[in-house]
């Protein structure tokens, strides 16, 4: 169902840098903004990526976003344990007139 | 600090109504759309709908036959209404607030969150 496609789950020692991509297409990414969100085990999810790569105030700058084209990548540098969580991209698609998120990736801290 | 607090009914039999209130505290009612966001258990985000101060509505178009939002501007809440649910209908429902600014690139984000309410649709 999602329109945005990520893979499934990523993993990474403590202190690696971990990257997730996030697929979709003219209508969505191709032409509008990305966002990404954290959302740790039992909690609402959490902004921690707009416009494509601003950090909102309190997120670290450990997190990083990119787009090109009709992708977008979040990268996680200095990975830790409490980064475990499952993350997503989301955007507007203008075709649909409808917000869209990715089908999430599992981050594991090994 | 902007908060948003949510509820309404956990658990519903199929084919009745699902109906959701989100309180705005903190912050500005107006300059933002409030959307709602639901996930299925063990699965991912799926956007349901928004709603602006002045009425403005977007829901998802497969759910639009089912759902609507509306806004109560006196008491800065807005709230959804999902009929005919059946079991495919349970989910962590969670309202946000979004930042839109709608144009050729369209800017969106949610930014602040519910904690989320569980409904449960079970005969």
């Amino acid at each position: 169902q999602s329109v945005l496609t990520q893979p499934p789950s990523v993993s990474a020692a403590p202190g690696q840098k971990v990257t997730i991509s996030c697929s979709g297409s003219s209508s969505n990414i191709g032409n509008n903004y990305v966002s990404w969100y954290q959302q740790l085990p039992g909690t609402a999810p959490k902004l921690l990526i707009y416009d494509n790569n601003k950090r909102p105030s309190g997120i670290p700058d450990r997190f990083s976003g990119s787009k090109s084209g009709t992708s977008a990548t979040l990268g996680i540098t200095g990975l830790q344990t409490g980064d475990e969580a499952d993350y997503y991209c989301g955007t507007w698609d203008s075709s649909l007139s409808a917000v869209v998120f990715g089908t999430g990736t599992k981050v594991t801290v090994l | 600090q902007v908060q948003l607090q949510q509820w309404g009914a956990g658990l519903l039999k199929p084919s009745e109504t699902l109906s959701l209130t989100c309180a705005v505290y903190g912050g500005s009612f107006s300059g933002y759309y409030w959307s709602w966001i639901r996930q299925p258990p063990g699965k991912g985000l799926e956007w349901i709908g928004e709603i602006n101060h002045s009425g403005s509505t977007n829901y998802n178009p497969s759910l639009k036959s089912r759902v609507t939002i509306s806004v109560d501007t006196s008491k800065n809440q807005f709230s959804l209404k999902l009929s005919s649910v059946t079991a495919a209908d349970t989910a962590v429902y969670y309202c946000a607030r979004a930042l839109t600014i709608f144009g050729v690139v369209t800017r969106y984000y949610m930014d602040v969150w519910g904690k989320g309410t569980t409904v449960t649709v079970s005969s």
